[in-house]
């Protein structure tokens, strides 16, 4: 069993939909990273957060600690947020731990 | 500063070869980390710095590949008498202690 793991592998949706990817985590952690990446390879970070809930645009970001859970909001979903999105615990000296990703089509 | 960067983007080697891939992180961040990431895999943990020591490596790290910050500037990655399971995106990132990471663009090895 991977220490973060991500649902759903793979989504696909309309333009316009709310968005929901889920990340669980079985280790201790000081932080966690949502990240993006398009296809190329260069990932971009949308949050960093260890409490609460973030939020940036159409994006929000929660999570519980006591739970070992995060989710990742994406309200009125744009073609252009078709990506792969991260989730990654922060361990130790800030070494990441990585979800293996959720692959997000929206499609017009 | 623009961000961190990787060189080369793209690196196509034959087996048995060495390569070498250079990264250049934002000027003020003293910790420099390596990832690899296989095609449809989440990046893999390979090593990081603090300054110029290097002071974690995961297993993944063989002895066929070696990683050094000379100076707690730049860094890079060599791998020698590469092999076609070293083909996948070799990621690094940044960061400055209590803040996020800022990833460079990758560099994708294949050997053919």
């Amino acid at each position: 069993k991977n220490e973060v793991e991500q649902s759903p592998q793979n989504l696909t949706a309309q333009e316009g939909e709310f968005i929901t990817i889920n990340c669980s985590y079985s280790v201790g952690i000081s932080a966690l990273h949502w990240l993006q990446q398009h296809p190329g390879g260069g990932i971009v970070s949308l949050f960093m957060l260890s409490s609460g809930k973030k939020k940036h645009g159409r994006l929000i970001a929660t999570i519980n600690i006591q739970e070992k859970h995060s989710s990742l909001h994406i309200t009125a979903s744009h073609p252009r947020d078709s990506a792969v999105y991260i989730c990654a615990a922060i361990q130790g000296a800030q070494k990441l731990v990585f979800g293996q990703g959720t692959r997000l089509t929206i499609n017009p | 500063d623009t961000g961190v960067s990787q060189n080369p983007r793209h690196k196509i080697t034959k087996r048995g070869q060495n390569v070498t891939f250079r990264c250049d992180p934002i000027s003020e961040h003293n910790r420099l980390y390596w990832y690899r990431q296989t095609l449809g895999q989440g990046p893999e943990f390979l090593t990081y710095f603090q300054n110029e020591a290097q002071l974690e490596k995961s297993r993944l790290l063989s002895d066929r590949f070696s990683a050094e910050r000379p100076k707690g500037s730049f860094s890079t990655l060599e791998i020698q008498r590469t092999e076609q399971g070293d083909s996948a995106m070799y990621l690094c990132a940044s960061s400055l202690r209590g803040h996020g990471y800022t990833f460079g663009s990758g560099t994708r090895l294949t050997v053919v």
